[in-house]
């Protein structure tokens, strides 16, 4: 049973480029939240989708936007990147379904995007 | 809105000794807890959680956390570390069992010593 899987493992872009990472759940779960982690701090919540809407919003601006498909799987995209857009994006799945233990959220191994 | 305190950025371990971790949240209702694991260039690893019930809670690794309400702190406990637990470690807290927006502390960073 694969993790949640993400691509690319590592980009680099150039300012003011775009980028699109891409993230595929893990089996059996239905919703993808976004992370980005710059280097020496925790992740920061971007934002989460459930049947393919968003659900909830960190404090992202509008040049982070989102899609989920219909198999589950999602892309996060930045338009205008900037030098400080550069950090670990992680993707994370969970199930919506109830679970008496509390759902667990799995996180990928995130893509490294560095901007120059 | 929720936030989570970890005091200590590096904490340096012997091998063999024992490890505690600190984390303090902010949160009006009952938190849900979370410790994630993060090795060097990996994405995070959990290693357990609180939901309700018991507030000592096991992981996996030899890993345990106590939830106390009054403190506003769920510390992360290991009896013997090995060399293998160096790695950055994150205290997260959520609203509610499927809320997805997790705010997480700044991490710890853990170092073993032979």
């Amino acid at each position: 049973d694969a993790g949640v899987t993400q691509s690319p493992t590592h980009l680099i872009k150039t300012r003011g480029q775009q980028v699109t990472l891409r993230c595929s759940p893990k089996s059996g779960h239905d919703t993808v939240s976004w992370y980005q982690q710059a280097l020496g701090q925790g992740p920061q919540f971007i934002f989460q989708y459930y049947e393919e809407e968003e659900r909830q919003r960190g404090n992202f601006p509008d040049r982070f936007s989102g899609h989920q498909f219909p198999n589950y799987s999602s892309e996060l995209n930045v338009n205008a990147l900037l030098l400080g857009d550069s950090a670990l994006y992680l993707c994370a799945s969970s199930w919506t379904g109830q679970d008496h233990s509390g759902n667990t959220i799995y996180f990928g191994e995130g893509s490294w995007l560095t901007v120059v | 809105a929720q936030s989570v305190t970890q005091p200590d950025i590096h904490i340096t371990v012997s091998e063999g000794a024992s490890l505690e971790l600190r984390c303090n949240y902010s949160y009006g209702a009952t938190p849900y807890l979370f410790w994630y694991v993060q090795s060097p260039g990996q994405g995070l690893q959990l290693l357990l959680k609180y939901f309700s019930g018991d507030t000592l809670v096991q992981g996996i690794k030899g890993f345990e956390a106590e939830f106390k309400r009054s403190q506003s702190s769920f510390n992360l406990r290991k009896p013997s570390v090995h060399w293998s637990d160096a790695a950055e470690y994150f205290c997260a807290v959520g609203a509610r069992s499927n809320d997805y927006k997790l705010s997480f502390g700044a991490g710890t960073t853990v170092t073993v010593r032979a």
